[in-house]
């Protein structure tokens, strides 16, 4: 089982609609959740960070957590063609490796 | 403020040839990690530094590859004796405090002929 596991996709959305992400990890001694943005060729940059149950609503973007399950989402609404990338799902935890660990990724197409 | 500074941005090596990639952290970021990206795979840990320490090195083949972050100048990634495989995207972060979200460069994009 890899500790951090996404969807490959890829997930083809219309603009303006909801795109929904999703992840869910392993060790339930993770105590921090990230969504990374990749456009292709270009480097990792953070969208999200969660640390608590429930949601977190950034602009288009909420983060949804539920530790019970596993699981971490991210919702973005209206999406717009330049929100087609890679989504990247990290997880840290407080013991072992304390280096983040991340899924394989979800890419995002937005249809114009 | 600069972000993480990355070079070369790209580094092409023959087989059996070294491989040095260097990092420079955000200004105040004591905490480094590099990262390993095959064409459309997520992002693989390789080590974890903090100023001349290695604090995690679980992801980082035992053999050719060593890193280090000294007290001066910055952190250095080698790969020795690099074979077809050793190609790929390799990405250096770095952060305020551990647990903090990462910063990443612009990687470095290794490619062995």
């Amino acid at each position: 089982q890899k500790e951090v596991e996404q969807n490959s996709g890829p997930l083809s959305v219309p603009e303006g609609a909801i795109a929904s992400l999703n992840c869910t990890y392993s060790d339930r001694g993770s105590q921090s959740f990230f969504w990374y943005r990749q456009y292709s060729g270009k480097s990792p940059e953070l969208i999200m960070s969660i640390y608590s149950n429930g949601d977190k609503e950034d602009g288009r973007f909420t983060a949804q957590l539920n530790k019970a399950s596993q699981y971490v989402s991210l919702l973005i609404r209206d999406s717009q063609p330049s929100d087609s990338a890679t989504y990247l799902c990290a997880v840290g935890k407080d013991t072992g490796r304390r280096a983040l660990t991340f899924g394989s990724g979800t890419r995002l197409q937005v249809q114009p | 403020n600069a972000g993480v500074m990355q070079n070369p941005r790209h580094l092409v090596r023959r087989r059996g040839q070294e491989a040095r990639l260097r990092c420079s952290p955000v200004k105040g970021h004591s905490h480094v990690y590099w990262y390993r990206q095959l064409p459309e795979e997520g992002l693989k840990f390789m080590v974890y530094l903090q100023k001349e320490n290695i604090i995690d090195e679980s992801g980082m083949p035992k053999e050719r590859f060593s890193a280090e972050f000294p007290k001066e100048g910055p952190s250095i990634l080698r790969i020795q004796q690099v074979v077809r495989g050793d190609s790929a995207a390799y990405f250096c972060a770095s952060s305020p405090t551990e647990g903090s979200p990462l910063h990443f460069g612009n990687g470095t994009r290794l490619t062995v002929t």
